[in-house]
C-alpha cells in the first residue's frame, strides 16, 4: 500500500549546522509530496510542498526537492536555529480522488545554541 | 478567517463518561478530518468527512467512538464511554479539494 518512511529521531544538531530530514515514499500514481512542521503544543502547518517529479519546494530556508527516480522527498536546510526545534512530518495525497493524506511517524529536531 | 476552531482546548474526565469534541473548519473547505496523536502511536487518521458525508472511517477505534458533521461548518466527536487510553491530543483540520490541509490547535484530552 502507500505508506511514507522518514527517519528516526530525535536529530540533535547545534545551532548553524546542516540539516537533512530523509523521507522516501511507495505509492501507486503521481503523488504530491509535503513537509508539515508541528511546533510544540501546537498543531501541524505547511511548511512546503512540491507536486510533480523534480518540483523543489521550499519556505523558511527549508528545501526539499521531489525525486522520482528515488521517490525521495529529503528536507534540508543550511543553517538550523533554536526556533527550528519542532517534530517534522513527511506526507504524500495521491493525485487522485482523494484529500487524505498519508503521513510518515515524524521526526524530532532539537537545535542548541 | 481565524483557522480551524476546536473546542474545549482542555479536558479532563473520569472514566466511563461521555466526551464530545468540537471542530468548526475554515469556511469554505469542503473535506474535514480528524487526527489522534499520542507519543506511542504517532498521528493516526480517525476519519474524514467530504461535503459533510463520512469517507473513510477506517481508523475509528471502535465503536465507542462516534463523529458527525451535520453542516458544513461544524463537527463533532463523541467518546462514550471514554476509557484511559483514550488520552492523547485530538486535532481537526480542513482543506479545500487536495489542497494544504490547516490544522486547529488541538483538544488534550485526559481520561482519569
Amino acid at each position: 500500500g502507500d505508506s511514507v518512511t522518514q527517519m528516526e529521531g530525535p536529530v540533535t544538531l547545534s545551532e548553524e549546522a546542516f540539516l537533512t530530514i530523509n523521507c522516501t515514499y511507495t505509492a501507486t500514481g503521481y503523488p504530491s509530496l509535503f513537509w508539515y512542521v508541528q511546533y510544540p503544543g501546537e498543531g501541524l502547518q505547511l511548511l512546503l510542498k512540491a507536486t510533480k517529479a523534480d518540483d523543489k519546494g521550499s519556505n523558511k530556508g527549508f528545501e526539499a526537492t521531489y525525486r522520482k527516480e528515488t521517490t525521495s522527498f529529503h528536507l534540508e536546510k543550511g543553517s538550523v536555529q533554536v526556533s527550528d526545534s519542532a517534530v517534522y512530518f513527511c506526507a504524500l495525497i495521491l493525485s487522485y480522488n482523494t484529500d487524505k493524506l498519508i503521513f510518515g511517524t515524524g521526526t524530532r529536531l532539537q537545535v542548541f545554541p | 478567517d481565524a483557522g480551524v476552531i476546536q473546542s474545549p482546548r482542555h479536558e479532563v474526565t473520569e472514566m466511563g463518561q461521555e466526551v464530545t469534541l468540537r471542530c468548526k473548519p475554515i469556511s469554505g473547505h469542503n473535506s474535514l478530518f480528524w487526527y489522534r496523536q499520542t507519543m506511542m502511536r504517532g498521528l493516526e487518521l480517525l476519519i474524514y468527512f467530504n461535503n459533510n458525508v463520512p469517507i473513510d472511517d477506517s481508523g475509528m477505534p471502535e465503536d465507542r467512538f462516534s463523529a458527525k458533521m451535520p453542516n458544513a461548518s461544524f463537527s463533532t466527536l463523541k467518546i462514550q464511554p471514554s476509557e484511559p487510553r483514550d488520552s492523547a491530543v485530538y486535532f481537526c483540520a480542513s482543506t479545500l479539494r487536495g489542497n494544504e490541509q490547516f490544522f486547529g490547535p488541538g483538544t488534550r484530552l485526559t481520561v482519569l
